[in-house]
């Protein structure tokens, strides 16, 4: 059974903390993906991995950063938290097969107050 | 910019009604996707479509090329029908994901 997996389903955190989102996928995908949806605004590239220590900038990169040090995790970092940052945020993977949806995961919920 | 426009944004439907969930979208592509996100759960793919029409089950989609426009209709819709509806045109590995519609279906 395929699997993305989020650190945590829910999470709160204060104005100006260091977040880290943490993501792990078991399918051996070379792409990775974190996306942050809200309501009315749907899903949001915020960075994508095409491969180990690779990445690239979505339509929404302010106020993250990323990190793929191995194939199969690839973290969110919101340096320093704000109100604004506060979503559901989704991590997906896949090969890099044109055209084929990405497995995403469960998502987890970010407060910052 | 608003490459995919979803209609509606919010459906209430009565279970054993016939629903349908519209997607408009002004890029190029190579395929269009529906998805469904079930409360507090993840994103599954329902669909893949380039041309025509495909069924599963009572879901059925459909696509216009030309016009640049697919729907989504549900039969004989159920409570467990309840979820948001995701319209995700595709080019080679780039998403255009509209916004969701959100169904309830009541018993």
């Amino acid at each position: 059974d395929v699997k993305v997996t989020q650190s945590s389903r829910y999470l709160v955190k204060r104005t100006g903390e260091k977040v880290f989102l943490e993501c792990v996928q078991d399918m051996d995908h070379e792409n990775m993906f974190w996306y942050r949806q809200d309501p009315g605004l749907g899903l949001r590239l915020i960075y994508f991995s095409y491969d180990v220590k690779m990445k690239e900038k979505g339509d929404i990169p302010e106020g993250y950063s990323v990190s793929r040090e191995k194939k199969e995790r690839f973290s969110l970092i919101l340096e320093s938290a704000s109100t604004n940052q506060t979503s559901m945020y989704l991590c997906a993977s896949s090969f890099p097969t044109p055209a084929k949806v990405p497995f995403f995961g469960p998502g987890t919920r970010l407060t910052v107050l | 910019k608003n490459e995919v426009e979803q209609s509606p944004q919010n459906l209430t439907a009565q279970e054993g009604e016939f629903i349908t969930i519209n997607c408009s979208y002004s890029v190029g592509i190579s395929a269009l996707h529906w998805l469904q996100q079930h409360p507090g759960g993840g994103i599954v793919s329902l669909f893949m479509l380039s041309s025509g029409k495909k069924k599963h089950g009572r879901l059925i989609a459909t696509i216009n090329i030309q016009e640049k426009h697919s729907s989504l209709h549900i039969t004989a819709s159920h409570p467990r029908d309840s979820a948001v509806y995701i319209c995700a045109p595709s080019r080679k590995n780039q998403f255009y994901f509209g916004t969701g519609t959100s169904l309830t279906v009541i018993p």
